[in-house]
């Protein structure tokens, strides 16, 4: 059991590039999730899904893009990089309500 | 608004010594609350979940719905516990069990 898997580890990307961070879980968990984590703060929501083919906002869903065609799969889109995307990406499925979240190692992304 | 607030960055203590990790939150529906911890190198994980009413590691929390509050206690700190703590509000129901962070304490436990 992988658990939750999250593709690249590190990334630097110029500014206006595009790029996909990959996230699977092997958990058959239903809910998962995007979280950013910048410097001294704690972790904010990107965007959710419940199910596949289904997808919702967190709090800070601008200049991303995600999509959830099957269970396992929960890749998170940037489609013009900005310098104020420079973070920490976590990717979390749950099971149930999400009610326990388990968390990927994270990818720690730059924009320059 | 939903919000959770940890006060304190850091905390410093010695060996032995109690450590108390405050966590407030506001939230107008009945709260779920949880700490999650990260070790070193390591992942977040759930460290324990305020409806379980366990000791994990030696560690409790009660939640205080008059003073919105959930702090983490240990009466003993053990080095092993030097650890990023993060408290969270669980939007469980009709929310996609999201989760609200706090900001994050650093605990260190000095020798």
């Amino acid at each position: 059991n992988a658990g939750v898997t999250q593709t690249p580890k590190f990334r630097i990307l110029k500014i206006g590039q595009s790029m996909t961070l990959q996230c699977t879980q092997d958990m058959n968990h239903n809910y998962m999730y995007w979280y950013r984590q910048d410097p001294g703060m704690g972790l904010k929501l990107i965007y959710y899904s419940v199910g596949a083919g289904i997808t919702d906002k967190g709090e800070v869903p601008n200049g991303y893009n995600v999509s959830r065609s099957t269970t396992e799969d929960f890749p998170l889109r940037l489609e013009l990089a900005a310098p104020s995307q420079t973070s920490v990406y976590f990717c979390a499925s749950g099971g149930g309500q999400g009610y326990e979240q388990f968390f990927g190692p994270g990818t720690r992304l730059t924009v320059l | 608004a939903q919000r959770v607030t940890q006060p304190e960055k850091l905390l410093s203590v010695f060996k032995g010594a109690p450590v108390e990790l405050k966590c407030n939150y506001s939230y107008s529906g009945s709260p779920e609350l949880f700490w999650y911890v990260q070790y070193s190198r390591q992942r977040l994980q759930l460290l324990l979940r305020h409806i379980s009413r366990e000791s994990i590691k030696g560690f409790t929390a009660d939640l205080n719905k008059g003073e919105t509050s959930f702090h983490l206690k240990k009466p003993f700190a053990q080095e092993e516990d030097s650890a990023m703590y993060y408290c969270a509000l669980g939007l469980i129901y009709n929310q996609g069990g999201k989760l609200i962070f706090g900001q994050g304490t650093e605990l260190s436990v000095k020798p």
